[in-house]
C-alpha cells in the first residue's frame, strides 16, 4: 500500500544552519506530495506541495523537489530561524482515493539561537 | 475570517463516558475529516465525509461515530468503546485543486480521559 517514511527527530540546529528533512514514499501511480508544518499546540498548515515529477514546491524559504526516480521529497531550507521550530509532516495523496492523505510520523525541528 | 474552528481546546472526561468534539468550517468545503494524533505516530484518519449526509470510515474508526447533517459541521463522538481515547484530535476540510484535495486544519482538541 501507499506509505511515507520520514527521518526520526528531533533535528537540532543552530540558527542560520542548513536544514534537510528526508522523506521517501511508496506508492503506485503518481501521487501528489506535501509538506505540512505544526507549531506547538496548533493544527497543521500546508507548507508546500508538488503534484508531478520534477516539480519543486517552495514557500517561506523552504523547498522540496518531487523525485520519482528516488521516490523522495526531501525538505530543505538554507538558513533556519528559531521561529521554524515545529513538527514537519510529509504526506501524499492516496492514489486510490485522492480525497485522502497519508502522513508520515513527523519530524520535530528545534532551532537554537 | 474563513476557517475551521474546533471546540473546546482541552477536554477532560471520565472513563466510560461518551464525549462529542465539535468541528465547524465556514470555507464552503464539501469534504471534512477527523484525524487522531498520538506522539510518534503521525496522523491517523478516523472518519471522513465527502458530502452532506454521507461519511466513510478511515483507518481507525472503531469506537468513534460521526454525523454530517450540515455542510459546515462534522462532529465526532468518542464512545466508551474506544479503548485508549486520550489523544489530540484534528479536524480538517478540503477543496479540490486539480489532481488533489488541499486540506485545511483546525487548531485541534486535546482529549484526556481520566
Amino acid at each position: 500500500g501507499n506509505s511515507v517514511t520520514q527521518m526520526e527527530g528531533p533535528v537540532t540546529l543552530s540558527e542560520e544552519a542548513f536544514l534537510t528533512i528526508n522523506c521517501t514514499y511508496t506508492a503506485t501511480g503518481y501521487p501528489s506530495l506535501f509538506w505540512y508544518v505544526q507549531y506547538p499546540g496548533e493544527g497543521l498548515q500546508l507548507l508546500l506541495k508538488a503534484t508531478k515529477a520534477d516539480d519543486k514546491g517552495s514557500n517561506k524559504g523552504f523547498e522540496a523537489t518531487y523525485r520519482k526516480e528516488t521516490t523522495s521529497f526531501h525538505l530543505e531550507k538554507g538558513s533556519v530561524q528559531v521561529s521554524d521550530s515545529a513538527v514537519y509532516f510529509c504526506a501524499l495523496t492516496d492514489v486510490y482515493n485522492t480525497d485522502k492523505l497519508i502522513f508520515g510520523t513527523g519530524t520535530r525541528l528545534q532551532v537554537f539561537p | 475570517d474563513g476557517g475551521i474552528t474546533q471546540s473546546p481546546k482541552y477536554l477532560f472526561r471520565k472513563e466510560g463516558q461518551n464525549v462529542t468534539l465539535s468541528c465547524e468550517q465556514n470555507l464552503n468545503h464539501d469534504a471534512m475529516y477527523w484525524y487522531r494524533q498520538d506522539p510518534g505516530q503521525g496522523l491517523r484518519l478516523i472518519y471522513y465525509s465527502q458530502i452532506v449526509n454521507d461519511f466513510q470510515k478511515g483507518d481507525i474508526a472503531e469506537g468513534y461515530s460521526v454525523s454530517r447533517e450540515k455542510k459546515e459541521s462534522f462532529p465526532l463522538t468518542v464512545t466508551s468503546a474506544q479503548k485508549n481515547p486520550t489523544a489530540f484530535y484534528l479536524c480538517a476540510s478540503s477543496v479540490r485543486e486539480g489532481p488533489y484535495n488541499e486540506q485545511f486544519f483546525g487548531p485541534g482538541t486535546r482529549l484526556t480521559v481520566l
